[in-house]
């Protein structure tokens, strides 16, 4: 069954200081893969996503992703964190046969907080 | 466009009351989702819609939850008699549906429900 590992419950970066957010993912066949975040109160919002072509995928926000077909995950990145970057980070893989990739798998989220 | 809109944003009831969350796609989306946000299960998936048929509902807890989509505008989420593990954040969400790589999940601001 398809599956989405996301092993850092909760992250504390300063802000200027680089950040990456790791996502490992199962699945049989090539993945379509995403990345929302969610800021407290609010519902989730789609920073990029991967369905194929380069595996480097750029988003909004200033954050990329990089899909690794041999290591099985889909990291997110970017290089100077911001303050109003703190928010809950989800990625996700849609479920395959979904004829509409809205059918998703979320992981379990991880909490990017920024120290001053 | 105004987004997904959901209402309420917080519901209080007491155990064996029914519940009906709301919700308004943007305009012109073909596909509507339910979702649910717990800490111990994270996001999952109730039950999506597409152009106002349910398509999957099998994310469906059990028979005392029932949604409709009774018009493209408009779609509801039923819960009775509510208990106190229904206790969650619900979100809304619709998207396109074209079948491409341009689509993407909207979500509404979630409504907060909590079953004493």
């Amino acid at each position: 069954a398809q599956s989405v590992t996301q092993p850092d419950i909760h992250i504390t970066v300063s802000e200027g200081a680089s950040l990456e957010l790791r996502c490992n993912y199962s699945y049989g066949a090539t993945p379509y893969l995403f990345w929302y975040v969610q800021s407290p109160g609010q519902g989730l919002q789609l920073l990029l996503k991967y369905f194929s072509g380069d595996t480097l995928v750029q988003g909004i926000k200033g954050f990329e992703a990089e899909f690794k077909r041999s290591q099985s995950s889909f990291n997110l990145r970017k290089p100077s964190v911001h303050w109003s970057d703190a928010a809950e980070y989800f990625c996700a893989v849609a479920i395959h046969g979904s004829s509409n990739t809205g059918k998703l798998i979320f992981g379990q989220g991880t909490t990017l907080q920024v120290k001053p | 466009d105004a987004g997904v809109i959901q209402s309420p944003r917080h519901e209080v009831t007491e155990m064996g009351q029914e519940v009906t969350l709301r919700c308004k796609p943007i305009s012109g989306h073909d596909y509507l989702f339910w979702y649910r946000q717990t800490m111990m299960r994270g996001l999952e998936l109730l039950i999506y819609f597409n152009n106002n048929v349910p398509i999957d509902d099998s994310g469906m807890p059990e028979d005392r939850f029932s949604a409709k989509m009774p018009n493209a505008s408009f779609s509801t989420l039923k819960i009775q008699p509510s208990e106190p593990r229904d206790s969650a954040v619900y979100f809304c969400a619709s998207s396109l549906g074209t079948g491409g790589t341009n689509e993407k999940l909207f979500f509404g601001s979630g409504t907060q429900l909590s079953v004493l």
